[in-house]
């Protein structure tokens, strides 16, 4: 069955970097598109960024635009986000999800990892 | 301030039926599919229905999604205690380049 594992997020101090990784199974991960979608304390779900299939092209939500960086590593089936320059307002559950239908980078996650916390404070 | 629009909450009674409702514009909805998620606290997310009114293998049929022009709906039937969560739509937005998503509707079983 499909899974999605993220993993290292935690504490962090304003301005500097944290790299979060999440590792696939279940699929073929070379086929699809992978997203990270974030929840804020208290808040709704907020896209962060999509890649596709083959890491040719992402897209970020404006927010963070310039300071995170999605990759992915096919050989490892491991997704990745940078995040430079962290904000109180970083602070969020970040989960990875996969793209419901093949090869292409427009559509909607349907499965979800667990998540990971990242918070940003002094 | 999300660029889709839900009501913020939603309730009824166990056998009711419920409908909730997804607001967009041209360039997400009215051009694009929408997605309904089930989120309970500290679970992942949970796809409900696909393509505007598709169901994953699993999901009960008491869950029905419908789109018309630049607006969604999810109607769930037969109301269970089990389906108290908060509730998301979303769609690719062709403007922006992102998925966007619904400010999310908590549902209460009474």
């Amino acid at each position: 069955q499909v899974q999605l594992v993220e993993s290292g997020g935690g504490v962090v101090q304003p301005g500097r970097s944290l790299r979060l990784s999440c590792a696939a199974s279940g699929f073929t991960f070379n086929n699809y598109a992978v997203h990270w979608v974030r929840q804020a304390p208290g808040k709704g779900l907020e896209w962060v960024a999509v890649i596709s299939y083959d890491g040719s092209k992402e897209y970020y939500a404006d927010s963070v635009k310039g300071r995170f960086t999605i990759s992915r590593d096919n050989s490892k089936n491991t997704l990745y986000l940078q995040m430079n320059g962290l904000r109180a307002d970083d602070t969020a559950v970040y989960y990875c999800a996969k793209s419901i239908f093949r090869r292409s980078v427009t559509t909607n996650p349907d499965y979800w990892g667990q998540g990971s916390l990242v918070t940003v404070s002094s | 301030q999300s660029v889709l629009t839900q009501p913020p909450s939603a309730s009824g009674t166990p056998g009711q039926r419920v409908t909730i409702s997804c607001s967009g514009s041209t360039s997400n909805i009215g051009s694009e599919t929408v997605n309904w998620y089930q989120h309970l606290p500290g679970t992942a997310p949970k796809l409900l229905i696909y393509s505007n009114n598709q169901r994953p293998s699993g999901v009960p049929d008491r869950f029905s999604g419908s789109k018309s022009g630049t607006s969604a709906s999810l109607a769930i039937s037969g109301l269970q205690s089990e389906d108290e969560a908060d509730y998301y739509c979303a769609a690719w937005d062709d403007s922006l380049n992102g998925v966007v998503f619904g400010g999310g509707t908590k549902l209460t079983v009474l």
